[in-house]
């Protein structure tokens, strides 16, 4: 069983749809939690960082910890066609060299 | 902003060849880490260096040796490749040991026939 379980989708929406996506984990150890957006033949790149639990806003986007369930999400709202790329959960702990383990990715398409 | 560098972008090797990749870290980023990822799959973890010496170890095979030099570019070398070889290596770099940001180049897409 992976250490970080996510949806692969795919998943599309109608332009302006509020989006969610999660990731589930198994490693007590994980302290920060990323969303990468990764677009066709690009690197990832990096959205929105979290650390321990709570909640981060940036904009359109917010996401979530909740580390008493091992889960985090993250919510785009009034999503747009440019919001369309395959978003990736990565976790790492807080020791030491930062290896992230990366969620399969959720591949997520706007619709206008 | 100045960002990663990789290079090659693309690269076409046989099976039974060697491959070399270089990755040009962001300046004054002196950690560099190396991810694979496969057709249709997440990033997977490979190798870390930070001030020039081996810092991590993942899922790295022992065909594949890297180093990190004096103007922390690193490079990846790859021997005796096979076509399970053939994938997407990021280069991601960070402003220290320890910090959560890594900001990953474009990557190099080699292909094993």
């Amino acid at each position: 069983q992976k250490e970080v379980e996510q949806d692969p989708g795919p998943l599309s929406v109608p332009e302006g749809a509020i989006v969610s996506l999660n990731c589930t984990y198994s490693n007590s150890a994980f302290q920060y939690f990323m969303w990468y957006r990764q677009y066709s033949r690009k690197g990832p790149e990096l959205l929105m960082y979290t650390y321990s639990s709570g909640n981060k806003e940036d904009g359109r986007f917010t996401a979530q910890v909740d580390k008493s369930s091992k889960y985090i999400s993250l919510f785009i709202r009034d999503s747009q066609p440019s919001d369309s790329a395959t978003y990736l959960c990565a976790m790492s702990g807080d020791q030491g060299a930062q290896k992230l383990v990366f969620g399969q990715g959720t591949r997520l398409t706007i619709n206008p | 902003a100045a960002g990663v560098i990789q290079s090659p972008r693309h690269l076409i090797k046989e099976k039974r060849e060697t491959a070399t990749l270089k990755c040009y870290p962001i300046p004054r980023h002196d950690t560099v880490y190396w991810y694979q990822q496969g057709p249709g799959q997440d990033p997977q973890f490979l190798i870390s260096f930070y001030e020039k010496m081996q810092s991590d170890k993942g899922s790295i095979p022992d065909r594949f040796s890297a180093q990190q030099f004096s103007d922390y570019h690193s490079e990846l070398n790859m021997s005796s490749l096979e076509l399970g070889d053939s994938a997407l290596y990021f280069c991601a770099s960070s402003p220290g040991f320890g910090s959560y940001e890594q900001y990953f180049g474009p990557g190099t897409r080699l292909t094993v026939t």
